[in-house]
Parts: C-alpha cells; structure tokens; sequence
C-alpha cells in the first residue's frame, strides 16, 4: 500500500522562527490534506492541497504531485503553534493515509 | 454552520462489553468515516459510508463495525472489547462523490475510548 513518511519526527523552535516540514508519499494521490491536531486531539484542517500552493496567514503549503510530496511552511511562529501536524493522503478509495506525523513545539 | 458532533466525548468500559459511539456529520455532507488513533500505530482507517453503502473498510477485526442511517448519521460499534481497543475514535465528515474518492474531509472532536 501507499507509504507515506513526514520529516522531521520532531522540531523545537524558538517563537518568531520559520519551519518546513515535509510529507512524501510512495503512489499517485487524489488528495491530500494538512491537519493540525490539538492538545484535546482534535484535528484541525489547514490545508486541502492535492497540486498547488495555497496560504492562510502565516502558513502556507505546497504540493508537487508529479515528484510526490508536499511541504508545509509556518512563519514566525507562535507558541499556539505548538502540537502535531499530520498529512494525509486519499488515492481515490474513499479512505485518508495518514504519516506519521511532526511534533512541534514552540518556545516562547 | 454546525460542525461534525461525536458522542460521547469520553468513555470508560470493561474488557468484554460492547459499546457504540455516534457521529452527526456537517450538514449536507453524506460521506463519514471512522479512524482509530493509538499511540502505537498512530491513525489507522477504519470505514467509509456515503448515502448507507460501505465503500471501504481498514484492517480491522470484525468485532469492528458500523453502520450510516438515512439523514447521513453514522454509528460504529465495537463488540467484546479489548484492553487495545482504547483509542481516540475520530470520526470525520465530507460531502463525498459517488465516484472520485474523497473531497475534503472535517474531523469531529473525538470520543476516547477506555477499556480498563
């Protein structure tokens, strides 16, 4: 089945410092969703993203689906930002392949 | 516009028992699906409804089931619970084709699930 791995596992910034994180996925996808999740686990949509770039605020994210990735940027983030971002991708089955996930942290 | 509803929001049962946990989707949306968080094996799929068919099921025992009632209302239930079956249970709603996989999904809040 598909594979789909985000880098870093993990990032540590400072307030006010700018991050990528990355998510590369093995096959063709259909669509592809950024989330957030938050300390009570709830998933907060970011991105809907199958191609393109898009930006809200201080995020943006982009998706080169011919080389299988997207990346997601967060500028001058803040301590709100902290928790763990997910991607997930759907290859036209009806069903989200999550990664694995990087967990952020901010420090104020 | 309401988002997706899950309850209950939190849940404590025996090893053995059943439980059923519920889902109101977004209104209009007729897609919902069921995913199972654990800190092991992270967020796995277990099935997607559109308009009361099953289109797709994860990997998953059949003590794991689910069902979608007319209004879009999707139920999951777990039989003879086990102590691994603790997990956060996310349910998420989209408004859904018949034919070209997802369109973009919302997630409810979640119910958690202890079996103790």
């Amino acid at each position: 089945g598909i594979q789909v791995e985000q880098s870093p596992p993990d990032l540590i910034l400072q307030e006010g410092a700018n991050s990528t994180l990355r998510c590369n996925f093995s096959d063709s996808v259909n669509n592809l969703q950024w989330f957030h999740q938050n300390p009570w686990g709830q998933l907060i949509n970011l991105f809907y993203i199958p191609s393109g770039t898009k930006q809200n605020g201080r995020l943006s994210a982009t998706t080169v689906a011919t080389e299988r990735y997207s990346l997601l940027y967060i500028s001058s983030s803040q301590t709100t930002d902290s928790g763990v971002y997910f991607c997930a991708v759907d290859m036209g089955t009806y069903k989200y392949i999550f990664g694995t996930g990087t967990r952020l942290k901010v420090l104020a | 516009k309401a988002g997706v509803t899950q309850t209950p929001r939190y849940l404590i049962k025996t090893r053995g028992q059943q439980v059923t946990l519920s889902c109101s989707p977004i209104s209009g949306h007729r897609s919902v699906s069921w995913y199972q968080q654990t800190p092991g094996q992270g967020l796995q799929f277990l099935f997607e409804y559109f308009s009361e068919t099953q289109r797709n099921k994860g990997n998953f025992p059949g003590r794991f089931s689910g069902r979608q009632f007319s209004n879009s209302r999707s139920e999951m239930n777990v039989s003879t619970l086990e102590l691994g079956d603790s997990a956060l249970y996310l349910c998420a709603s989209s408004y859904g084709t018949a034919s070209r996989g997802n369109t973009e999904a919302f997630f409810g809040q979640g119910t958690r699930l202890t079996v103790v």
